[in-house]
């Protein structure tokens, strides 16, 4: 069964370290979410793309996170510097339609990439 | 602020028992998910219900509906160990898309 790849799935840094993670959604799947979960919360978005462009990216804070998504097939999220706030798991998440679409949108997960920064 | 939101926080049950969770929402919306998420895992999607529809059924997952009162509720039946993890409405609302922050259940063996 086709899944949503991401990497690493556990990460330790340094506060102002630089941190990357990497996502590769579902084959055909032309949206493709990142999301940041804080322990015992749901998953908010950061950014959603639409092939290789951003869709939103209105709740990612742009001064030391970035995204991309260049070929519009697998995605890098990038912390820099990182700060003790970002401790989070960073889900990747991938569907056939937008969520906003009338089709529906059923987005499938990756395991995540738990950061911890001391 | 916040636009879904489920109820209970948590929820223990013995294994057998049936679980209700409930997830209230704020504006109008275009379709409500229900996911589940196991302890340091990704989230599995359980069910979509559409803005039209008042009851789905999923194996031994009840979804119900009401836009009148800006309701949803997941009723799992004859509950078994493996139920236990974090349960998520997501409602789907124009652009957006947004979580709840969660209803954690146990069930004991």
């Amino acid at each position: 069964e086709a899944e949503v790849a991401q990497s690493p799935r556990y990460k330790i840094t340094e506060k102002s370290q630089a941190v990357a993670f990497w996502c590769d959604p579902i084959s055909g799947h032309a949206t493709l979410y990142w999301y940041r979960q804080i322990l015992g919360q749901g998953p908010e978005l950061l950014v959603q793309f639409q092939d290789e462009s951003v869709v939103d990216d209105s709740q990612l804070p742009k001064d030391r996170f970035s995204a991309e998504r260049l070929k519009g097939v697998d995605s890098t999220l990038k912390i820099q510097p990182a700060e003790l706030g970002d401790s989070a798991m960073y889900l990747c998440a991938s569907s056939l339609y937008p969520t906003s679409a009338n089709r529906g949108g059923e987005l499938f997960f990756g395991e995540g990439s738990r950061l911890t920064v001391l | 602020s916040q636009q879904g939101e489920e109820d209970p926080q948590a929820l223990s049950i013995q294994e057998g028992e049936n679980a209700t969770m409930n997830c209230s929402y704020k504006t109008s919306i275009n379709n409500l998910q229900w996911y589940r998420q196991n302890s340091g895992r990704g989230l599995v999607h359980l069910i979509l219900i559409r803005s039209n529809e008042r009851e789905k059924h999923s194996g031994r997952l009840r979804v119900t509906l009401d836009t009148s009162k800006k309701s949803s509720s997941l009723l799992i039946t004859a509950s078994r160990a493996a139920d236990t993890a974090s349960y998520f409405c997501a409602t789907g609302y124009g652009q957006n898309f947004v979580f709840g922050p969660g209803t954690r259940l146990s069930v004991l063996p």
